[in-house]
Parts: structure tokens; sequence; C-alpha cells
């Protein structure tokens, strides 16, 4: 029972245009999102995160969108950079009844070209 | 550095042997974490603390898995006869009580040969 999906494996895009990765959850009782970016032989770093009762969060070069009606949220880079090439991973968390433990799509290759 | 850290980065150990993770989350974090990924998912729930107190386990914890966090500071994970499914990279993170987000440490990989 996969409940947080990542259904596009890698994306590629241009140096200084928009990247948009997305995520698809299935349990309702998820209030809280999280992007991770992770570098190979690393932990995930955390990028940012949104609360179910708002719609968008930005933090510079970042933005996630969240719509709760459909159960998906996207993550927005832009520009893009060279140095933004990673895997990202979208989580969720039931805050109020599973300790917030985190629960993981599974990656998304995003590669940068210069 | 005020991050997470776990110890040893990386463990060779052959099939049957027991092996110990050690993770010392940010230091005025309450709650740990235990994750573990294998190639091409995203990281799986283990288990997690709050202080000294282990408030829930996943059911991939096996009865040959155990974690400790004595003191409510560093955690222990301890995986007894290895079996070569065991291999991958085993994350331990940390959040503060009145923060959402979680902390990741570099992992351990362990390979089971």
């Amino acid at each position: 029972d996969q409940q947080v999906k990542q259904n596009s494996p890698s994306l590629s895009v241009q140096e200084g245009r928009i990247s948009i990765l997305n995520c698809d959850y299935t349990n309702s009782m998820f209030d809280y999102f999280l992007w991770y970016k992770k570098y190979p032989a690393e932990g995930p770093t955390f990028l940012i995160s949104i609360s179910s009762i708002k719609d968008k969060n930005e933090d510079g070069r970042f933005t996630v969108f969240l719509n709760k009606s459909a159960k998906h949220l996207s993550l927005h880079i832009v520009p893009s950079q060279p140095g933004d090439s990673a895997v990202y991973f979208c989580a969720a968390s039931a805050r109020e009844t599973s300790g917030s433990r985190l629960t993981f799509g599974e990656g998304t290759q995003l590669t940068v070209n210069p | 550095d005020t991050g997470v850290s776990q110890d040893p980065r990386h463990k060779i150990t052959k099939r049957g042997q027991n092996v110990t993770f050690r993770c010392d989350p940010i230091s005025e974090h309450n709650r740990l974490y235990w994750y573990r990924q294998t190639l091409g998912q995203g990281p799986e729930f283990l288990t997690y603390f709050q202080n000294e107190a282990q408030l829930e386990k996943s059911r991939l914890l096996s009865d040959r898995f155990s974690a400790e966090r004595p003191k409510g500071s560093f955690s222990t994970l301890e995986i007894q006869r290895t079996e070569q499914g065991d291999s991958a990279m085993y994350l331990c993170a940390s959040r503060h009580r009145i923060l959402d987000e979680q902390f990741f440490g570099p992992g351990t990989r362990l390979t089971v040969l």
C-alpha cells in the first residue's frame, strides 16, 4: 500500500528553467508535507514543508503547492541550477495519530543540464 | 557541526553476525527516528523515540532488530543474526518538540555478505 507516490522516476530540465516535481498521496489523515533532497551516499536534506491548512509555501527558489481535494502536491524550483541535480523525495505525516513519522515517496531524480 | 551524526558510515558484515549502529541527534531534539532505505526506494519508517521512550515500531522491525535510547540522548540500533536482506542504508533523524521538520544524519550503509 503505497500511500505516497511520485510517479516520475526522473526529470531533466535546462539550467534557468523551472523544475516541477509532483507527488500524490492517498491517506486523508496526512496533514503535513515535506520535500527532501538527497545526494548519493548522504542522508536526505530538508528543503521545504507545508501544513494542510495552507495551499502554498515559498522559500527562495523553492515553492510547494498543496491541492488537498486532489491529494496532490508539487515542488517548483525556479530558476533551476546544476547544483539542484539530486533525488527529491516527497514525504507526509499525520501529526496527531502517528507521532509524526514520515511516509516517503519513491523519489524523483532531477537532472539540471548546464 | 551540530547536525545529526551516525556511526559507522559503512559496515560490511557476514551473514549471521550482529551489528550495532549509533545515532547522535541534534542536542535539543527530543524525538529520534530510525528509517531504512533500499535502492530505488524512499526511506521506510522503523521506529521512534520520544526522549527515552520507544513509542512506535513498524512491522518492518522484526524480532532480530532492537533499538534503545537509554538516556534520551543518543540511540543505538542492533541487528542480530544479519541476513542479506538487511543490506540497506539505515537513517536516523531527529526533531524538536515544537517543530515538525525531521533532520537526517548521513546514514549507515550496511552490506551483508
